[in-house]
């Protein structure tokens, strides 16, 4: 059974920093892409971003040069480096494995962005 | 990374059909197959229910369907459901190599 479980959401003030991890199993880890995408409470989905099987990565506008993602396939498991965290950033955020679309997703974890 | 155009709110009857659109642009939408469709429920994670476009995976009802004309695709539920009712939302690759996502429609099955 494919499963995604993300951890390492919680409270931060702005212009800190939070490391997401999303730990994956049930499946062939090193040979898929990963995403990240966010939905803040009562609003829309935001991809976030994404990393290739061979290590490509892309990032929103809004998150590139805070932002990082990273894979480690030793360890199945896909990571988020967030600094410089603004109140904007607040949302829940989701692991996705890709396939033919985000088939799979994890069932989040919350980043509070305040002082 | 503009965000591709949904209609915020739909609605219809069980049994009827209806239509939402996602417009994007040349750069989007219009100018690759990587459209998808999301359904999400209240409290949980999306789900795809069209991918690249046209394509149902395994298990999705024939009851959704996807298509594209220029710059728009469109997601079409036939014989709605009250099971139907959640918000959907469209996402497009982009030329930039990012994705972007509609703002998402919120479906109500009267």
């Amino acid at each position: 059974e494919v499963q995604l479980v993300e951890s390492g959401g919680g409270l931060v003030q702005p212009g800190g920093s939070l490391r997401l991890s999303c730990a994956a199993s049930g499946f062939t880890f090193s040979g898929y892409d990963m995403h990240w995408v966010r939905q803040a409470s009562g609003k829309g989905l935001e991809w976030v971003s994404g990393i290739g099987a061979a290590g490509d990565t892309s990032y929103a506008d809004s998150v590139k040069g805070r932002f990082t993602i990273s894979r480690e396939n030793a360890k199945n498991s896909v990571y988020l480096q967030m600094n410089s965290l603004r109140v904007g950033d607040t949302a829940m955020y989701y692991c996705a494995r890709a396939t033919s679309g985000w088939d799979y997703w994890g069932q989040g974890t919350l980043i509070t962005v305040s002082s | 990374q503009s965000a591709l155009t949904q209609p915020a709110s739909v609605s219809g009857s069980p049994g009827q059909s209806i239509t939402i659109s996602c417009t994007g642009t040349s750069s989007d939408v219009g100018g690759y197959n990587y459209v998808f469709w999301y359904q999400q429920h209240p409290g949980k994670a999306p789900k795809v229910i069209i991918y690249e476009v046209s394509n149902r995976p395994s298990g999705i009802s024939t009851r959704f369907s996807g298509s594209k004309s220029g710059n728009t695709a469109s997601l079409t539920i036939s014989g709605l459901q009250a099971e139907d009712e959640a918000d959907y939302y469209c996402t497009s690759y982009t030329s930039s190599s990012t994705w972007v996502f509609g703002g998402g429609t919120k479906l109500t099955v009267l």
